[in-house]
């Protein structure tokens, strides 16, 4: 069984450019959120689809990011415009849905640098 | 506020000595607890979860915590320590329908041969 896959791995950008990272979650895992580590601190949430469907997007730190689930498949985060505090380690993690399926599973993660 | 600590930044030990990787959670209600290890350019792995019960947990690769309501801790053990087993390891902490997870902001572990 495939895994959580992110595709870039890593990308650096400019300061005021757009990024866009993607995330194939677990093959029948309808919820799928995205979390951020900036400089080392705590892994944060940032948002949590179920299936298409936005279910929590509290943690997403303003308006310059924009998630989305097409089909309630792979996930997209778009970042426009960048700015230097944007900079991190962007993790995707995918469960099942349903009671007792806690288990969240991460990919890889993409590192994100802006300059 | 919901917060997970890992009071140890960094922690080095020798090959083959005892390990103890130190959690507290601050929460509303006892939480579901889990650790994880990221070794370098892999994801989130799950080492074990606690949910209810037993509050000693095993986990994989000879890893298990311990759960103590009295002291908030989940702390993580193993008695011989591998070099591959020096890797970043974070502790985490969800409610009870395993959504908003907290993490703590990690321990990184040295192996010395």
């Amino acid at each position: 069984e495939a895994g959580v896959t992110q595709f870039p791995s890593h990308s650096v950008i400019e300061k005021g450019q757009t990024v866009t990272l993607r995330c194939d979650p677990i093959s029948g895992h309808d919820n799928l959120y995205w979390y951020r580590r900036v400089m080392g601190k705590e892994i944060k949430f940032l948002l949590h689809f179920v299936k298409e469907s936005k279910q929590d997007e509290s943690g997403m730190p303003n308006n310059r990011f924009l998630a989305e689930r097409t089909g309630g498949t792979y996930s997209t985060l778009k970042v426009q415009p960048a700015e230097l505090e944007d900079s991190g380690v962007y993790f995707c993690a995918s469960s099942l849905y349903g009671q007792g399926k806690y288990e969240q599973y991460f990919g890889p993660g993409t590192r994100l640098t802006v300059t | 506020a919901q917060s997970v600590t890992q009071p140890d930044i960094h922690i080095t030990v020798s090959e083959g000595a005892s390990l103890e990787l130190r959690c507290n959670y601050s929460y509303g209600a006892t939480p579901y607890l889990f650790w994880y290890v990221q070794s370098p350019g892999q994801g989130l792995q799950l080492l074990l979860k606690y949910f209810s019960g037993d509050t000693l947990v095993q986990g994989i690769k000879g890893f298990e915590a311990e759960f103590k309501r009295s002291q908030s801790s989940f702390n993580l053990r193993k008695p011989s320590v591998h070099w591959s087993d020096a890797a970043e390891y974070f502790c985490a902490a969800a409610d009870n329908y395993g959504q908003n997870f907290v993490f703590g902001p990690g321990t990184r572990l040295s192996v010395l041969p």
